[in-house]
């Protein structure tokens, strides 16, 4: 029983350069997204779907851009890598939104640094 | 601005005694609450939930204690064991189910 994989794991970009972070989940889950954690801060919500086809903004979305073409699939684009992109990367899937019992699967998590 | 706050960067406790993470939110329209918990190099799991008509729920040795006039939750841990060392997010969400907000998290060391 996998729930959420993601890769890689650990990235190193030189600034400019892009990249795609690959998010699966095999719950069957109609909701998806896309967090970023800094050091000593929350997990900031940077894009989520609600379902294949349809995707929305978080709270951070600046410098990245997502699809969702199928139900397992939410990949995570990075087209100018930043400095200001160094972070820990994580994807979480959901039946519902928001309100749920059990909230969200995670995966383990993209450490990427920008240099 | 943040909307869910927890004070305590790191807590220290030792084994078998009881571990308090708080948490402090702003916004009066959450209602609901989690609190997750993440060990190293994995992403966050969850621990236990409360919604705003209740102010307590059990789940084991954990609780969590919600004080809404306060915009005030706490977990506790009793017995504290090493394994539960780990960094715990309290996460808050509205009613209508807006995307959970999360805080900075908590990093908890049980001594054995």
């Amino acid at each position: 029983n996998a729930g959420v994989t993601q890769t890689p794991k650990f990235r190193i970009l030189k600034i400019g350069q892009s990249m795609t972070l690959q998010c699966t989940q095999d719950m069957n889950h109609n909701y998806m997204y896309w967090y970023r954690q800094d050091p000593g801060m929350g997990l900031k919500l940077i894009y989520y779907s609600v379902g294949a086809g349809i995707t929305d903004k978080g709270e951070v979305p600046n410098g990245y851009n997502v699809s969702r073409s199928t139900t397992e699939d939410f990949p995570l684009r990075l087209e100018l890598a930043a400095p200001s992109q160094t972070s820990v990367y994580f994807c979480a899937s959901s039946p519902e939104k928001g309100i749920s019992n059990y909230g969200y699967t995670f995966g383990s998590g993209t450490r990427l640094t920008v240099v | 601005d943040q909307q869910v706050k927890q004070n305590s960067p790191s807590l220290s406790v030792q084994e078998g005694r009881i571990s308090i993470l708080n948490c402090d939110y702003t916004n009066s329209m959450f209602d609901y609450f989690l609190w997750y918990k993440k060990y190293p190099a994995e992403g966050p799991t969850f621990l236990i939930s409360i919604s705003s008509i209740k102010d307590k729920n059990e789940d084991g040795r954990f609780t969590v204690f919600l004080n809404k006039s306060a915009k005030h939750l706490s977990l506790h841990i009793v017995p504290s064991q090493p394994g539960d060392s780990a960094v715990y997010f309290c996460a808050a969400t509205g009613r209508y189910g807006q995307n959970f907000v999360f805080g900075p998290g908590t990093r908890l060391s049980v001594l054995p």
